[in-house]
């Protein structure tokens, strides 16, 4: 247990859905990120938000609305996904004060299929 | 710009003993960090171990050990006393040191396969 909680572990949806995937930090982080994992590629940084704040919106389609109410929350809102925005979503949390040593830590994930 | 390198897609080693992964990283910033994380296939990112670029000593963790070579900008992890559960993806990690406002990204390499064969 990372002490950082993503719900709900699987999701099927359709392209015209609406979905959120949530994730919840219990650590007293400052930072909180978004990943999207496919598969056979490396993770792939989505949203970046520190004290709440947005400092990081790596070109994510409009289709992906991330909305960071307070340190410890973190929201990925999903509309009109398509299927290749299936894969495994990542979310992590940190303490971070600059420099180089920013320790991330992770939730389980939300398997994500679209369908 | 930086960049992580893991040229092994998949190895084997045998319950008990040690491996090696191999990470090489791209970077021409001074102020660096170096991390690794193990992938089971439940999916959470479970982190390793931390080396830092202005780190003397070659950071350990229990039985894993980082293999800095900065000349030669390699970072391989080393598990000793291999055990069945050791059997996951491991991605090495780099983020560079903050300038200003902006925060250095985590850049993350392909990832190498370990399987433990009993």
């Amino acid at each position: 247990e990372t002490g950082v909680t993503q719900t709900p572990r699987h999701l099927v949806m359709g392209m015209t859905n609406k979905k959120s995937l949530k994730c919840e930090q219990h650590l007293g982080h400052n930072a909180m990120y978004w990943y999207k994992q496919s598969a056979k590629k490396p993770l792939e940084l989505m949203f970046v938000y520190n004290f709440k704040e947005q400092t990081e919106n790596n070109s994510v389609p409009s289709r992906f609305s991330p909305e960071c109410p307070n340190s410890s929350h973190l929201f990925l809102h999903l509309h009109t996904l398509q299927p290749e925005d299936s894969a495994l979503y990542l979310c992590a949390s940190s303490q971070d004060r600059g420099g180089a040593k920013n320790i991330q830590y992770f939730g389980a994930g939300t398997r994500l299929s679209v369908l | 710009a930086q960049k992580i390198t893991q040229t092994q897609p998949g190895m084997f080693v045998q319950e008990k003993e040690a491996v090696t992964l191999d990470c090489t990283y791209d970077t021409s910033d001074q102020s660096y960090g170096l991390f690794w994380y193990k992938q089971p296939s439940s999916g959470e990112m479970i982190f390793l171990i931390y080396q830092g670029s202005y780190d003397e000593q070659n950071a350990t963790e229990g039985r894993y050990s980082l293999n800095f070579q900065k000349a030669r900008k390699s970072a391989n992890l080393v598990i000793s006393a291999s055990q069945l559960g050791d059997s996951a993806m491991y991605f090495c990690a780099m983020r560079e040191g903050r300038r200003g406002n902006q925060g250095g990204k985590l850049i993350f390499g392909q990832g190498t396969e370990l399987s433990v064969k009993p």
